[in-house]
């Protein structure tokens, strides 16, 4: 069974980077099948893709965070990661890592059908 | 971007009873070269991530219970819980996967009236 769990710090000063890590068990991170993404979900609010990776290093990342973002693969740990700069306090927010199922044949992503628990960031002043 | 616009944002249902919870998007997420549309239903309940309930706007993720049934295609959409169940307690979303960026509906909270 594909387990997915977020790391990282709980609390980032304003101005500053965010980084988070998502280590994926149960199954390989270079699976030809599978791109790696991360949500979030500001307290109270709807969900918010943030972007995607492919293992062979593909991003795709929502323009409205696409200038702060990047993100990565380690296939030697089985992880990627998140990176976020210039904070602020509206990126307050739990960030999941999920999984989307990609279609080789079609060159397709569908939906996300595995999610990590969440963490918690908060941004403080 | 595509819009995913539910209704309503929240309700409240008698145990037993029926709820149903519609999601509409601002172009259509049908595929036409394969008919399906790319629209998935997530049930959140508080402190647990989302769980997926259906793909291709109708097709069931294995364990859902049968009461739970998905429908629409093109821009109209609908999740049905046909009797609610306490455990059904919950925030339900739409979220359409035919476009970057992939967008979710602002949810809607199904309580017991």
């Amino acid at each position: 069974q594909l387990q997915l769990q977020e790391s990282g710090p709980g609390l980032v000063k304003s101005s500053e980077t965010l980084s988070l890590t998502c280590t994926v068990s149960g199954g390989s991170i270079s699976n030809d099948n599978s791109y790696w993404g991360w949500v979030r979900q500001a307290p109270g609010k709807g969900l918010e893709w943030i972007g995607d990776i492919y293992w062979r290093g593909h991003t795709y990342y929502n323009p409205s965070v696409k200038s702060r973002v990047s993100s990565s693969v380690d296939t030697s740990n089985n992880q990627f990661s998140l990176s976020l700069t210039s904070v602020t306090a509206a990126d307050t927010a739990v960030y999941y890592c999920a999984r989307r199922y990609y279609d080789t044949l079609t060159g397709q992503t569908h939906y996300f059908d595995h999610w990590g628990q969440g963490t918690l960031v908060a941004v403080s002043s | 971007d595509i819009v995913m616009t539910q209704s309503p944002d929240s309700l409240a249902v008698s145990l037993g009873e029926r709820a149903t919870i519609n999601c509409k998007s601002s172009q259509s997420v049908l595929y036409s070269p394969n008919s399906k549309n790319y629209l998935a239903w997530y049930q959140q309940k508080p402190g647990q991530p989302p769980k997926l309930l259906f793909y291709w706007s109708s097709s069931r993720e294995s364990g859902v219970p049968d009461r739970f049934s998905g429908s629409g295609s093109g821009t109209d959409f609908t999740l049905t819980i046909s009797s609610l169940q306490a455990g059904d307690v919950a925030v339900y979303y739409c979220h359409q996967y035919y476009s970057r960026p992939w967008t979710f509906g602002q949810g809607t909270k199904v309580e017991i009236k």
